[in-house]
């Protein structure tokens, strides 16, 4: 069965750095992409990102541009959502979640259908930024 | 971006009886493929979101059909048909035609 299991909770100082992983299961990875989502304390849902794992492809929101880097590492199905100089407004906890739409460089933007969108999550990794 | 204003902010609801939420968007999610890409989720306390709904009307696996939604264009509804204990948590509506994805602001649902 899919499964999206995320590395475990952080503790980082302003202007720090995290990473935080997402390792998927039960399905092909590369024919998928993956969005993360963040939840601030009390707070709803934003989206900070995409990436297609079958060429690196990225699509950032544009508050987080230049501070957010998506990857992946297709010999282990891990993707994983770097986030620099941290400020205490990052606190929140982080998903991982299994997108549709991914990228193919000669055949351009290709999904695997709306049933797959968002259908997946990973259990979330808390990620505390305090001095 | 695309603006998802959910209302209410906040549900209390008798046991039994039904429960509606409405999720109005700022711009038509029909997608050029014409899908509407329209999901809506649960979060209960504690746990990650769980999805419900997906293109507007189409049913998850192990999802109750007391939940049901609808709509098109930029008006959708969910309801629940009758509320259980277990339907307390957060509701959100997400759309999926638009980059960037957004997200309803929330409903909370609650026993009365």
């Amino acid at each position: 069965q899919v499964q999206l299991v995320q590395s475990g909770a952080e503790v980082k100082k302003p202007g720090a750095s995290v990473k935080v992983s997402c390792k998927a299961s039960g399905y092909t990875f590369a024919r998928f992409g993956m969005s993360w989502v963040r939840q601030a304390p009390g707070q709803g849902l934003e989206w900070m990102g995409w990436i297609s794992p079958y060429d690196g492809k990225t699509h950032y929101a544009q508050r987080l541009q230049g501070r957010v880097t998506m990857t992946t590492d297709t010999s282990t199905n891990t993707a994983y959502m770097e986030l620099r100089s941290l400020r205490s407004d990052d606190t929140a906890v982080y998903y991982c979640a299994r997108d549709p739409w991914y990228h193919q460089e000669r055949s351009g933007w290709l999904t695997q259908g709306g049933q797959y969108y968002f259908d997946y999550w990973g259990q979330g990794t808390l990620v505390t930024v305090s001095s | 971006d695309v603006v998802m204003t959910q209302s209410p902010p906040s549900l209390p609801v008798t046991l039994g009886q039904p429960a509606s939420i409405s999720c109005r968007s700022s711009q038509s999610l029909v997608y050029s493929d014409g899908n509407t890409y329209l999901n809506w989720f649960q979060q209960r306390p504690g746990q990650s979101p769980r999805r419900l709904i997906y293109k507007v009307s189409n049913w998850d696996s192990g999802v109750p059909d007391r939940f049901s939604g609808s709509g098109s264009g930029t008006d959708f509804t969910l309801k629940i048909s009758r509320v259980e204990a277990e339907d307390v948590g957060v509701y959100y509506c997400m759309q999926g035609t638009h980059w960037p994805i957004t997200f309803g602001q929330g409903t909370r649902l609650e026993i009365k």
